[in-house]
This record gives structure tokens, C-alpha cells and sequence, in this order.
């Protein structure tokens, strides 16, 4: 199975402030097809997860442009530009390359 | 609108067995591949399972091989998780998947199983 490994697993930032989030992978996760099979996932306070980014990179629908998703083969990195309040939560990266699909431990992001 | 609601969540015996359910609606559900994943309370996320569009293949995770089928209905628009010999480690919140861009695009909000005597 392909492991993945979150750093930090928490996170306090003032508000306007970046953030990022680390995820490696045990295995590329970099498809025939040129994409990479790489997701970021938010679970805010009380709700279940919300996809934020696919496919390494790019942005879900309704996903402000503060959240950018970047790197390649095992190592990824989720930024956030200028976090908001509304951005506190647990944050998981995910393989869909294989299955079993495994998360990352997930990251927890509080407010300043 | 994309939803998916579960059902049939609840308590039960260690060794038991229960069956809940995702009602979907908003997009035609015998298009896209479906996924449970599951939460153990104040814990990450598992990936259970999954059944391609036809319902023709399913895989599970290793730690319910053999005790959990997935299934689903076309005609009715809804995804199943059967789940026999229920053990404590079982107790979590459900959550079913639609397998969208790659992955899981929309989350339901779950149903949780609680697996005690």
C-alpha cells in the first residue's frame, strides 16, 4: 500500500499570514495520462471533508485562489496565501492512484 | 444540485451486522464510480471501498475484506454497505463518495455506526 505522510500535523497562523502544508507519498503518484493523482481535502469543524484541490494543482469549484497546490512525483506542498478564519480545519492529502486510496494523517489548522 | 444522503446508521452488537444506505441525487448516478470512506471518532480518514459505475467490480480495504459488500441500484439511485461480523474497530461515521475528477468530489455527511455491547 501507498503510505502517506502529513507535516506539521497542526498549525497555528495569524490571519493574513501563509501557511503550507507538506505531503509526501510513498510512491509517484504521476499517471501515464501527465497528471498526478494527488488531492487536498478540508474537514471544517463539524462537517465532512470538502475537496479543495485535484489533480496536484488545480482548484475545486468555489475554492478561493488563496489555496494553491504544487510538486511532483512523491512530494507535494498545499499553500494557503493569506489564511482566514474560515480556513480553520483539518486538512488531508490523498492518493487515487492505487487503491487501497490512503490519506495522510491530516493537518490541523487553528487561528492565532 | 449534487447530494448524497446516508442512512441506516446506528448501534450494534460485536458481531452483528447492519446495512446503511446513500440516497443520490442531483447528477445520474450510474455514470460515476461510488466509495465509502470511513472516520473513527476523533480520527482520519479511511477509504473502505468502492463499485464501478455497473456495479461489475468492487475492492475493499484489507481491513474489511471478507465482512463488508458494497452494492449498488441504479434504478434507485442508491449505494449500499452491508456489513457483517461487525467488530469495535468498526465504529465510525460512514461517509459515502461520489468518484468524481479522479477521486471523490462530493461527501455526504455521514451516518455513524457504533459497534458496542
Amino acid at each position: 500500500d501507498i503510505v502517506v505522510t502529513q507535516t506539521p500535523l497542526s498549525l497555528s497562523v495569524t490571519p493574513g499570514q501563509p501557511a503550507s502544508i507538506s505531503c509526501k507519498s510513498t510512491q509517484s503518484l504521476l499517471k501515464s495520462d501527465g497528471k498526478t493523482s494527488l488531492y487536498w481535502y478540508l474537514q471544517k469543524p463539524g462537517q465532512a471533508p470538502q475537496l479543495l484541490i485535484y489533480e496536484l494543482s488545480r482548484r475545486f469549484s468555489g475554492v478561493p485562489d488563496r489555496f494553491s497546490g504544487s510538486g511532483s512525483g512523491t512530494d507535494f506542498t498545499l499553500k494557503i496565501s493569506r489564511v482566514e478564519a474560515e480556513d480553520v480545519g483539518v486538512y488531508y492529502c490523498t492518493q487515487h492512484i492505487q487503491a487501497p486510496y490512503t490519506f495522510g494523517q491530516g493537518t490541523k489548522l487553528e487561528i492565532k | 444540485e449534487v447530494e448524497l444522503v446516508e442512512s441506516g446508521g446506528g448501534l450494534v452488537q460485536p458481531g452483528g451486522s447492519l446495512r446503511v444506505s446513500c440516497a443520490a441525487s442531483g447528477f445520474t448516478f450510474s455514470d460515476f464510480w461510488m466509495h465509502w470512506v470511513r472516520q473513527a471518532p476523533g480520527k482520519g480518514l479511511e477509504w473502505v471501498s468502492h463499485i464501478k459505475p455497473d456495479g461489475t467490480i468492487t475492492n475493499y480495504a484489507d481491513s474489511v475484506k471478507g465482512r463488508f459488500t458494497i452494492s449498488r441500484d441504479n434504478a434507485k439511485n442508491t449505494l449500499f454497505l452491508q456489513m457483517n461480523s461487525l467488530r469495535a474497530e468498526d465504529t465510525a461515521v460512514y461517509y459515502c463518495l461520489r468518484g468524481g475528477l479522479g477521486a471523490f468530489d462530493y461527501w455526504g455527511q455521514g451516518t455513524l455506526v457504533t459497534v458496542s455491547s
